[in-house]
């Protein structure tokens, strides 16, 4: 199926470090998007970038995305123990739906 | 505002119960999706609809899975004869309109069946 697939990782970083976490998809999209999900509840929307877009910030967080290698990534820059969640990309075919990946689970330790 | 809000937060019932979970997308958005996520499957797309209209339920599971909306606002999502690997968390979302672009997601609701 048509999945946005993250880099299966585990992360475990110091506060103040940045983390990235990787995105990769399977044909051409409308968009893509960043979700956070605390505690396996509600998830939050954090950034879309467009597939004419190549970067795009948003607070501490820096999007990319390379329709040529159909991947994307996400940065979190100085990091805070507050932004320890999973984090979701998410694309979107034209097709009325999200096809979620199956998420990176990020650990800030104060 | 009031975002999206789900009933129960948390459920547990029996194998072969019927359970009827609720979304109360945010208001004037007229796209309404349902998701689930479980341990095995991540989050899968179950339905969506525009306005009161569900153009595509590829994504339900079973025919034991229905859903509907009502009055372009609240939904129902009916599962019918649950069986154990329907426990999962369902997540309802909305957004302004079908491909819009960002979706509004609600808290879920955590499905058990024993």
């Amino acid at each position: 199926s048509q999945q946005g697939e993250e880099d299966p990782q585990a992360l475990s970083i110091q506060e103040g470090e940045n983390a990235t976490m990787n995105c990769s998809y399977k044909t051409s999209i409308n968009n893509l998007q960043w979700y956070r999900q605390n505690s396996g509840r509600g998830l939050v929307h954090l950034i879309l970038i467009r597939s004419n877009e190549r970067e795009k910030h948003s607070g501490r967080l820096r999007v990319t995305l390379d329709t040529s290698k159909k991947s994307s990534s996400l940065l979190i820059t100085a990091s805070r123990a507050a932004d320890t969640a999973s984090y979701f990309c998410a694309t979107d075919y034209g097709n009325n739906r999200l096809a979620f990946g199956k998420g990176n689970q990020v650990v800030v330790i104060p | 505002g009031a975002g999206v809000s789900q009933s129960p937060s948390n459920k547990v019932t029996e194998k072969g119960k019927d359970v009827e979970l609720r979304c109360d997308p945010i208001s004037g958005h007229t796209a309404l999706y349902w998701y689930r996520q479980s341990l095995g499957q991540g989050l899968e797309f179950l339905i969506y609809f525009q306005g009161n209209s569900a153009p595509d339920k590829s994504g339900l599971p079973s025919d034991r899975f229905s859903a509907e909306r009502t009055g372009g606002s609240v939904s129902t999502l009916t599962i019918q004869r649950t069986q154990q690997e329907d426990s999962a968390v369902y997540l309802c979302a909305s957004s302004f309109g079908v491909g819009a672009g960002e979706q509004y997601f609600g808290p879920g609701t955590r499905l058990t069946v024993t």
